[in-house]
């Protein structure tokens, strides 16, 4: 059971370019969580998928972000022309369940982001 | 104000000192979570509560849901317990985790 895989961990695009981070949740789970952390800052929710679902969206910029969840292989989170305020540690997390509140989150080692 | 609170936001500490973090929090909740967060960015989740008092190891995670807070305790620290500890909370209406700005340790040998 390798855990919650995100790749790249490091990742350097400049400005304009497009970034794409990918995260493999731990086996069995089927629900995806992403979040952000930007530079001196806490963790801020971004986005919940499950399998072909967006369920919440609400912490995702309105432009340039997008997620995704297909039925075969990891959650894809998607930065269209990037710019530097982009520049962060962009963390999933995984969970066998979502409603209740019993359920154990998994984090990934996160994807650093760097645009130059 | 902050949905989720934090105190203190930095905490030195020498070797075997008993370990005391704050977390406050103003909105109804199903879960709190306490997270680990090393040097290397790395998050490990310690401990998820929805009442009373969980320990594992010389760590121990109270929740009081009528205060709505919630305190993480080390017992004889370590220099390798240094790093920023962060109080999430899941709110009942929704599925989505809030975090506390985490609380930065430094356990000097």
């Amino acid at each position: 059971n390798a855990g919650v895989m995100q790749n790249p961990r490091h990742l350097v695009r400049r400005r304009g370019q497009e970034a794409r981070l990918r995260c493999s949740p731990m086996k069995g789970h089927s629900h995806v969580y992403w979040y952000r952390q930007l530079p001196e800052e806490g963790l801020k929710f971004m986005v919940y998928l499950q399998k072909e679902n967006i369920i919440d969206e609400s912490g995702m910029p309105k432009e340039r972000f997008s997620a995704e969840f297909p039925k075969e292989g990891p959650s894809i989170l998607r930065i269209q022309q990037v710019v530097r305020g982009d520049s962060a540690a962009y963390f999933c997390a995984s969970s066998l369940n979502a409603v209740s509140g019993a359920n154990v989150l998994t984090f990934g080692a996160g994807s650093r982001l760097t645009v130059l | 104000k902050n949905e989720v609170e934090q105190s203190p936001q930095n905490l030195t500490a020498q070797e075997g000192e008993f370990i005391t973090i704050n977390c406050s929090y103003s909105v109804g909740i199903s879960a709190l979570h306490w997270l680990q967060q090393h040097p290397g960015g790395g998050i490990v989740s310690l401990f998820m509560l929805s009442s009373g008092k969980k320990k594992h190891g010389r760590l121990i995670a109270t929740i009081n849901i009528q205060e709505k807070h919630s305190s993480l305790h080390i017992t004889a620290s370590h220099p390798r317990d240094s790093a920023v500890y962060i109080c999430a909370v899941r709110e009942t209406s929704g599925s989505r985790l809030t975090f506390g700005e985490g609380t930065q340790l430094t356990v000097n040998p």
